[in-house]
Parts: C-alpha cells; structure tokens; sequence
C-alpha cells in the first residue's frame, strides 16, 4: 500500500529564516505530487505540482520554491521566510493522468514568528 | 474558472442527527470530478470519495451518502445518525479537463455534540 510521509510535523521559525519541508511517497512510482497550503480557517490553496523529476509547476507566485530531485520526494523551501508563510502545509499524491483522487500526507504545522 | 461553494461554515448537531453538508460548484468543463475530503482535528485530509459529471447516480457508504444534481450543480454529502468521531472539517473539492489539481471550498466544520 502507498504511504506519504512528511516532515517536520510542527516547525517555529523566525522572520527571515530559511525553510526547508520534505514530503516522500512510498508504495507507488511515477506519481503526481502537490503542495498545499491552508491558512488558518481557510480552505486549501494549491502552491505547487510536480508531474516527473524536475518538472515543477507554480500556481501562486511568491517567496516559496519546490524541488522533485527523486520521483517520490517533494520538496518546499524559502530562502527568507515572511510572518504570511505561516500555515498548515500539506504535500498530496496522485497516480497520474486525469482526475484522480490525491491522497495527503499528515501536514506540517509552521509558524513564522 | 472553476469555484466551490460550501455555504455552511460551521454547523452543530447532536449525536444521532442527520446533517447535510451542502456543496455548490461552477464550471465551464463538460468533464469533471468532484471529491469529498474529511479533515480531522489531526489535520491530515482523508478522502472520502470521487464522482464525475457523467454518474448522477447517488451514492451510499455506510452512514454516508451523496446527492450529484447536475441541474442546480451541487454535489451534497450527508451524515445519518452522526456520531461524534464525525467532528471534522469537510472540504469539496472539483477538478475539471485539463487541470492539474483540486479547487477545494473553504470547508464546513462539523461538531458532533454528545
């Protein structure tokens, strides 16, 4: 069966530090990969995708960038973080090709201070 | 432009009521999926099931079922006899032709009170 795994779970950081969030899918290969991020009480806003290694894909443009340097890991970093970066933040799965359900990981807590 | 709507930001029920979570989506696309993903307090979203705009056919799972109406494009889920592990936030989701990822609403709370 296919796992997702992320880390860290909880992440304090200070304004102005790097970030660097890690998402590994095992069990399957060739798989679609997303970061999402979920402000508090809001719903979910896609930041990346990944269709194949080094094939990275941006929706919303800002101080976050994403690396596929393996087929099963994804990768979200920031060379300054802003107190806006604050937020849950979930890496997801899918088979490929079109419309298929993703399946999330357990999400990591950041907070910027 | 694609857009879900979930109307409900919160609801409260007593353990053993039915509640609906209402879900209403727009699209341009002729081919679309839409989803429903359950998030408990952990955080993680799990998924809970899949539906495409050719199968209006409703569904049922359990204590769950799901109303497609493509003439007023909503797409409800409902909760028989709810129980208080059904406390989550709930989240629609669409995906249309040639997109790459989910367009999810802003989610509907739901407490289960005992």
């Amino acid at each position: 069966s296919q796992t997702i795994h992320q880390w860290p779970a909880t992440l304090v950081q200070p304004v102005g530090s790097p970030l660097s969030l890690e998402c590994t899918v095992e069990g399957t290969s060739n798989p679609n990969l997303y970061w999402y991020r979920q402000a508090a009480g809001r719903g979910l806003q896609l930041l990346f995708y990944s269709v194949g290694i080094g094939q990275i894909s941006s929706e919303v443009p800002q101080n976050l960038s994403a690396s596929r340097p393996q087929d099963r890991q994804f990768i979200l970093s920031s060379k300054k973080l802003l107190l806006s970066d604050s937020g849950f933040y979930l890496c997801a799965w899918d088979r490929g090709g079109a419309y298929n359900e993703q399946f999330f990981g357990p999400g990591t807590r950041l907070t910027v201070l | 432009a694609q857009k879900v709507t979930q109307a409900q930001t919160e609801i409260s029920v007593v353990e053993k009521e039915d509640v609906t979570l209402d879900c209403v989506y727009e699209t341009r696309d002729t081919t679309y999926y839409l989803f429903w993903y359950k998030q408990p307090p952990s955080g993680e979203l799990v998924f809970l099931i899949r539906r495409n705009s050719f199968d209006e056919q409703n569904e049922i799972s359990g204590r769950y079922s799901w109303n497609f109406q493509k003439s007023t494009s909503s797409f409800n889920f409902t909760i028989t006899a709810s129980q208080v592990v059904d406390s989550a936030v709930y989240f629609c989701a669409l995906i249309g032709t040639g997109r790459r990822a989910l367009t999810f609403g802003s989610g509907t709370r739901l407490q289960v009170q005992p």
